[in-house]
């Protein structure tokens, strides 16, 4: 079975763009978390949906949004990119409430 | 606020010997308690979990050490070896949704 998948893989964007990342989850999962981590810290809880219902949210800014689909695969958008915004995206997938399955990640640059 | 602490920052282990590292949470709320696995470039891998019912969990060269009374656990690599040298990081939730993390260990295993 194929893990989480996350894509792109890189990404370069400049302040002010706009960017989507996306995660298609372990088939058969149904729960989405999303995670900001910066360089040189612990992954920071960003979204959680569970049948493309939004769960939960952590304390980022409104620029921060995401849905999830039919099929469970998710989206995290971002707008008004500012430099601070550059770190790796991580994806989580569940399927019980409390093992999370991580993607790879996108790697987020803003110059 | 850092809801789980982690230390050491780093940690530097002779093969054969045992790797210790610590996190300390505040949270009595919180029912689950992971340790991932994380290599440059990949997304966090599930290492063991614990649940507070329990003081101690082993699997394979790994064990949880948890302590209710002092919110403290802890990860032991028994017979480290250069294979284990990674980042690790603790975390922490409840109701299964958002998951607090450390800010992680690089541990180097010298051969």
């Amino acid at each position: 079975d194929a893990g989480v998948t996350q894509s792109p893989t890189h990404l370069i964007k400049t302040r002010g763009q706009h960017v989507t990342l996306r995660c298609s989850p372990i088939s058969g999962h149904k729960s989405v978390s999303w995670y900001q981590q910066v360089l040189g810290q612990g992954p920071q809880f960003i979204f959680q949906y569970y049948e493309k219902e939004e769960r939960g949210r952590g304390n980022f800014p409104d620029r921060f949004s995401a849905r999830q689909f039919p099929n469970y695969s998710s989206e995290l958008n971002v707008n008004a990119l500012l430099l601070g915004d550059s770190a790796l995206y991580l994806c989580a997938s569940s399927q019980e409430q409390d093992i999370q399955y991580f993607g790879a990640g996108t790697r987020l640059s803003v110059l | 606020q850092q809801q789980v602490k982690q230390s050491p920052q780093s940690l530097i282990v002779q093969k054969g010997g045992i790797s210790i590292i610590n996190c300390a949470y505040e949270n009595t709320a919180f029912d689950y308690f992971p340790w991932y696995q994380q290599f440059p470039g990949k997304g966090p891998a599930l290492l063991i979990a614990i649940r507070p019912d329990v003081s101690e969990k082993k699997e394979g060269r790994f064990t949880i050490s948890f302590n209710k009374s002092a919110k403290q656990f802890s990860l032991h690599i028994m017979d480290s070896q250069p294979g284990d040298s990674a980042t690790y990081f603790c975390a922490a939730s409840y109701t299964g949704n958002q998951f607090y993390f450390g800010t992680g260990t690089s541990l180097t295993v010298i051969p």
